[in-house]
């Protein structure tokens, strides 16, 4: 079975360009989630979703973030503008309700460097 | 709000037993995790514990003391490929697949 696919894996650009994070669940999961992780911070907690409607998105850093899930396999983090302090790896991750444990399942994660 | 502490880095030897403690403040508990994730990849999730006691699985155990906001990750026959960080997480609510809580990790080193 195929996991969390996130793209890019990796991704430079200078401050203030556009950057668009990708991920598609694993089929059937309900529950999409968006973690940030740096080293001073660890895993931070951004967004998520469930059956494609936000619940809480109280992480987002600020207005420059947005987050999107037009249908159940798919997922967008926004950054616009970006700036240097955005560098860090963005993970998402998805889980089902059918699970007992309800645990997380990550994609590989895309590392963000912004100059 | 939520804190959960564990200890930053741990140094144990190859066939050795190595215990990594966590503790945490939480408001609402409904549950906690243990992941490990290697250096440049994806977390992996190793363990779930929802009541007290001790949950064992292979070389790997994890207990919870609810009371005391207390778990600790057990690895025996330690080998070099846990080498790895490893990451406590408490899910809060009640309902649903609410999100897990990180702390920052403890990054164990396995020497020969």
């Amino acid at each position: 079975d195929a996991g969390v696919i996130q793209s890019p894996r990796h991704e430079v650009t200078e401050m203030g360009q556009e950057v668009t994070l990708r991920c598609k669940p694993i089929s059937g999961h309900d529950y999409l989630f968006w973690y940030r992780q740096t080293m001073m911070r660890g895993l931070e907690l951004l967004i998520y979703f469930n059956n494609n409607v936000p619940i809480d998105d109280s992480g987002m850093p600020e207005d420059r973030f947005s987050a999107k899930m037009p249908n159940a396999s798919f997922s967008t983090l926004k950054i616009q503008p970006s700036e240097p302090r955005d560098s860090a790896v963005y993970f998402c991750a998805s889980s089902s309700t059918l699970v007992n444990t309800g645990e997380l399942f990550f994609g590989e994660g895309s590392r963000l460097t912004v100059l | 709000g939520q804190n959960i502490d564990q200890p930053t880095e741990m140094t144990a030897t190859e066939g050795a037993i190595v215990q990594i403690n966590c503790t945490y403040q939480t408001s609402g508990f409904n549950g906690l995790f243990w992941y490990q994730q290697h250096a440049g990849e994806a977390p992996t999730f190793l363990s779930y514990n929802v009541l007290d006691g001790l949950e064992e699985k292979g070389r790997f155990s994890s207990f919870l003391s609810r009371s005391k906001g207390y778990s600790y990750l057990l690895l025996k026959e330690l080998q070099m490929k846990d080498s790895a960080s490893y990451l406590c997480a408490v899910r809060r609510w009640n309902s649903g697949n609410t999100p897990l809580v990180f702390g920052k990790g403890t990054r164990l080193s396995v020497i020969a």
